[in-house]
C-alpha cells in the first residue's frame, strides 16, 4: 500500500532557508502535494507537483521531486515566523479520482 | 464564498455512547472524506465518498459509519465510542481535476 514518510520535527532561524523533505513508496503516484497546518485549523495546500515535473516555483516554495528515489522536498525562502506550522506532504495516483495519502507531518519552529 | 463546515468543534462524550459529527460544504464537490488526526500519525482516512450513495471504507474504519444521502453532507457515526477513539477529525471535500482538499476547521472528540 501507499506510504509517506517525514520526520516529524525542523528548527530553523529567521531569515534562513526551511527545507522539508518526504519519501513516498507508492510508484504510481502522479500529484504530490505539500499542505500546511497552523494551531487550531484544518489544512490547506500550499503547492502540488505533477510526476511528470522535477521542480516548481512559486514565490518563496521551492518543491522539488526525484522520481527515482521517490524523494519529494520543499524548500520556503526567507523563513519568517509565520511559518511555523505543520507540513504535510501527501500524493495520489491520480488527482480527485483517487484518495490522497498523508504523511506524519513535519512540525516547523521559527526562531526570531 | 464556498465553504466546508463541522459540528460541533469539540465534545466530550463516555465510552460506549454513540456520536455524530457533522460535515457540510457547500463547494458542490462529488468528493468527501473524514480523517483523524493524532501525534505521530499524521492523517489517517476513516472513511470517504464519490458521490451520493457512495461510501468506502479508509485505513481506520473499524468503529465508524458514514452516509451519502445528498451532495452537501458526510456525517460520521460512531456507533460505540471507545477511548481511542479520542483524536481531532477533519472532513474535507475534493475536486475532481488536481484532488485539491478543502478542510473544515476539525472536531476535538474526548472519549472518557
Amino acid at each position: 500500500g501507499e506510504d509517506v514518510e517525514q520526520s516529524l520535527f525542523l528548527s530553523v532561524r529567521e531569515g534562513d532557508s526551511s527545507v522539508i523533505n518526504c519519501t513516498y513508496t507508492d510508484s504510481s503516484s502522479t500529484y504530490l502535494y505539500w499542505y500546511k497546518q497552523e494551531p487550531g485549523a484544518g489544512l490547506q495546500l500550499l503547492t502540488y507537483i505533477f510526476s511528470n515535473m522535477d521542480m516548481k516555483q512559486d514565490q518563496r516554495l521551492t518543491v522539488l521531486l526525484n522520481k527515482k528515489d521517490k524523494h519529494l522536498s520543499l524548500r520556503i525562502a526567507d523563513t519568517q515566523t509565520g511559518d511555523s506550522a505543520i507540513y504535510f506532504c501527501a500524493e495520489s495516483r491520480s488527482g480527485g479520482y483517487q484518495k490522497v495519502t498523508f504523511g506524519t507531518g513535519t512540525k516547523l519552529q521559527v526562531i526570531p | 464564498d464556498a465553504e466546508i463546515t463541522q459540528s460541533p468543534r469539540h465534545k466530550i462524550t463516555e465510552t460506549g455512547r454513540q456520536v455524530t459529527l457533522a460535515c457540510h460544504q457547500t463547494w458542490n464537490h462529488n468528493n468527501m472524506f473524514w480523517y483523524r488526526q493524532d501525534l505521530g500519525h499524521g492523517l489517517r482516512l476513516i472513511h470517504y465518498s464519490y458521490g451520493v450513495q457512495d461510501t468506502n471504507k479508509g485505513e481506520v474504519s473499524d468503529g465508524y459509519s458514514v452516509s451519502r444521502s445528498n451532495t452537501e453532507d458526510l456525517p460520521l457515526t460512531l456507533e460505540s465510542a471507545a477511548s481511542s477513539q479520542t483524536s481531532v477529525y477533519f472532513c474535507a471535500s475534493s475536486e475532481r481535476e488536481t484532488g485539491e482538499l478543502f478542510f473544515g476547521e476539525g472536531s476535538r472528540l474526548t472519549v472518557l
